[in-house]
């Protein structure tokens, strides 16, 4: 079965600070796809990012980067310079396609917060 | 703008009742839409997979007879508690999988914040 790991439950830094959210996944697929998700207390999820398993670039969107290594099976995300509007509940996510359906796992989430 | 649309965005009401939350795909149509629980401090859990027209697929140890799942049309797809308890209290959530080559795929809605007193 598939499954996602985000072993740090809470990470608090204060803000301008780096931070590094760690993802692990496991899958037997040869073709998947990983997502990180944010949700901010409000509770909408908003997509931050999708990576294809045959694609290993890193990826940069402004302050935002994630790393992908298959090798290690992770991917993981770092934020620079953090600001206090990052404060949020971070998923990683894996899909599978089960019956035509591309379902996603969810790991069990960060809870980030940025301290003025 | 908004592509899904999930009402109410919460809810309050006595053990006993029963609770719909709607869930429409505004932007095209949903063959297949999911719905999540999410507890406090916890992650999404799928809870079924709705398909228009046919039976939704629960997962394991979801009630199917607890949370009856209706997708008549292919803009909607209604998750409704029935008898709900405090334990059914949580965050519902739920998602539309979008067309074939997509960026993303699924599209979520606002979710519903379920209260039973």
């Amino acid at each position: 079965a598939q499954k996602v790991t985000q072993a740090q439950t809470e990470i608090s830094v204060v803000e301008k600070e780096d931070v590094t959210l760690d993802c692990v996944y496991e899958t037997r697929d040869t073709t998947y796809y990983l997502f990180w998700y944010k949700q901010p207390p409000s509770g909408e999820l908003v997509f931050l990012i999708r990576r294809n398993s045959f694609d290993e670039q890193n990826e940069i969107s402004g302050r935002y980067s994630w790393n992908f290594q298959k090798s290690t099976s992770s991917f993981n995300f770092t934020i620079t310079a953090s600001q206090v509007v990052d404060s949020a509940v971070y998923f990683c996510a894996l899909s599978e396609v089960i019956q035509g359906a591309q379902k996603l796992v969810f790991g069990q989430g960060t809870r980030l917060t940025i301290n003025p | 703008g908004a592509v899904v649309s999930q009402h109410p965005s919460w809810v309050i009401c006595k053990s006993g009742t029963s609770v719909k939350i709607e869930c429409r795909s505004l932007d095209f149509q949903a063959t297949t839409m999911f719905w999540y629980r999410q507890f406090p401090k916890q992650s999404l859990m799928l809870m079924a997979t709705s398909n228009e027209g046919s039976k939704a697929t629960y997962e394991q140890g979801v009630e199917k007879d607890k949370f009856l799942i209706n997708h008549a049309s292919l803009t909607l797809s209604t998750l409704t508690v029935t008898s709900a308890h405090p334990e059914d209290s949580s965050f519902y959530i739920c998602s539309v999988m979008t067309p074939r080559g997509a960026s993303q795929p699924q599209h979520f809605g606002d979710g519903t914040r379920l209260s039973i007193l």
